[in-house]
């Protein structure tokens, strides 16, 4: 049980437009989900929080308008890296938190890599 | 604010031996819990081992233990009977009972020797 999908896996694009990211929980309603952004041989770097229904936190220095965030339902959060850049490469993962404890399931990530 | 510190950037381990990891923390709530993630080469999170502040009781799970000093706020991971499976960056993190929101430290790499 507790299984996070990402899609997709990977994604290369051109600089300039628009990617979106889809993160589910496929046997579990989260209430809460995370999007982490990770470069090489770092640590995972939080971007923002959201809620079922309600807008996204985002974290300190993070631009909500270049990163889109949606969680229309309690299976299903979606980042939106919009008018993508080089800068804007990196894994990108989430992970969703449950409705009985704060332990946080992830997925596998998101490669993506912009041209 | 809760902080996680990982001072160590790298480790090895000859395999079947044993090594610790080694993770402090700071928090000012009572309420708190304390993970140890693994990150293979596959990217994939993977949760090792976690802990509840309030239990006195080191957590166990299977090779993979933990030694908690709380008012030290210390929480070191040992893995016994080391395999080259276990090859992988790990990240000590934080979070309360009133907030989900992990802070991870900035990982160790792990290698193991055959």
């Amino acid at each position: 049980g507790a299984v996070v999908s990402q899609h997709p896996s990977w994604v290369i694009c051109k600089s300039g437009t628009s990617v979106k990211i889809e993160c589910r929980s496929l046997d579990f309603q989260a209430t809460t989900m995370f999007w982490y952004r990770q470069f090489p041989k770092q640590s995972l770097m939080l971007m923002a929080t959201s809620n079922e229904g309600s807008k996204a936190t985002y974290e300190q220095g993070v631009e909500k308008d270049k990163f889109l965030i949606n969680h229309a339902s309690l299976t299903l959060s979606t980042l939106t890296v919009t008018s993508a850049h080089p800068e804007d490469s990196s894994f990108y993962i989430c992970s969703a938190r449950g409705t009985r404890s704060n332990e946080q399931f992830f997925g596998p990530g998101t490669r993506l890599t912009v041209l | 604010a809760q902080t996680v510190t990982q001072s160590q950037p790298e480790m090895s381990v000859q395999e079947a031996e044993t090594v610790t990891l080694s993770c402090t923390y700071d928090t000012s709530e009572s309420d708190y819990y304390l993970f140890w993630y693994k990150q293979p080469p596959s990217r994939q999170m993977i949760l090792v081992i976690r802990q509840e502040a309030y239990k006195q009781q080191n957590a166990t799970e299977n090779r993979f233990s933990v030694n908690f000093q709380k008012a030290a706020k210390s929480f070191s991971l040992k893995i016994s009977d080391s395999q080259l499976g276990d090859a992988a960056m790990y990240f000590c993190a934080s979070n309360t009972g009133a907030n989900s929101k992990l802070t991870f430290g900035k990982g160790i790499t792990l290698s193991v020797r055959p």
